[in-house]
């Protein structure tokens, strides 16, 4: 029962776009910086975005990030048959004192 | 380039400890811009944070587990450890150790290893 809210599931033809929401409070993402991981079946989470919408090295612009009161949104353009993976937003609670997850969104390439 | 690799026993007995270790190689584990965590996933389940520690030894803890956990790091072998005591069967999940920056995100992690909780 995470404190962060996410979609089970998005999906969307290739070379599409897909969205996904991350809703928490005020304790966490409203005054907290956000990033977003990327988990491949079968390996370790990667970080995709920090600190609300920058991008590590290496990471294509087709990710993008954003934050809005409570809430941070993943974006990824060109959808690629290799982005199938689960999707997780994350911060530091000022409530709980905890770095909390998502809940983890799953991405289907149709 | 900055590597983590998890390393100890993938089975352990329920109420006995979880001892784990990460070596940190690529880089020194004595700076003063970043922190040197856990976090676990139990299979198909999501993620969850145990704790992080700085160089020095300062430590925070998720606050269910902070009664069972000790993360401490030795900097004369560019490691940290993870020991969570009492342990059950709600306690078997992949373990990974990440390193994570002031802003929390954390940037490397290890590949994981998966300890099983089991008599």
């Amino acid at each position: 029962q995470s404190v962060l809210t996410q979609p089970p599931s998005v999906s969307a033809a290739p070379g599409q776009k897909v969205t996904m929401s991350c809703s928490g409070s005020s304790s966490n993402i409203e005054n907290n910086y956000a990033s977003w991981y990327r988990q491949l079946p079968g390996t370790a989470p990667k970080l995709l975005i920090y600190e609300n919408n920058k991008r590590p090295s290496g990471i294509p612009d087709r990710f993008s990030g954003s934050k809005s009161g409570t809430s941070a949104t993943l974006g990824i353009t060109g959808l690629q048959t290799g982005d199938e993976a689960d999707y997780y937003c994350a911060t530091w609670d000022s409530s709980l004192s905890a770095h909390v997850f998502g809940t983890g969104t799953k991405v289907t390439v149709l | 380039q900055l590597q983590l690799q998890e390393s100890g026993p993938g089975l352990v007995k329920p109420s006995e400890t979880l001892s784990l270790t990460c070596t940190v190689s690529g880089d020194s584990i004595s700076t003063n811009n970043y922190f040197w965590g856990w976090v676990r996933q139990p299979p198909g389940k999501g993620l969850e944070w145990i704790g992080s520690a700085d160089y020095s030894g300062n430590t925070w803890y998720k606050p269910s587990l902070k009664s069972r956990v000790t993360i401490s790091v030795d900097t004369s072998k560019n490691q940290f450890s993870l020991k969570l005591s009492s342990v059950t069967a709600a306690d078997t999940a992949f373990y990974y150790c990440a390193r994570h920056a002031i802003s929390g995100s954390h940037d490397c992690w290890g590949q994981g290893t998966l300890v099983t909780v089991s008599s």
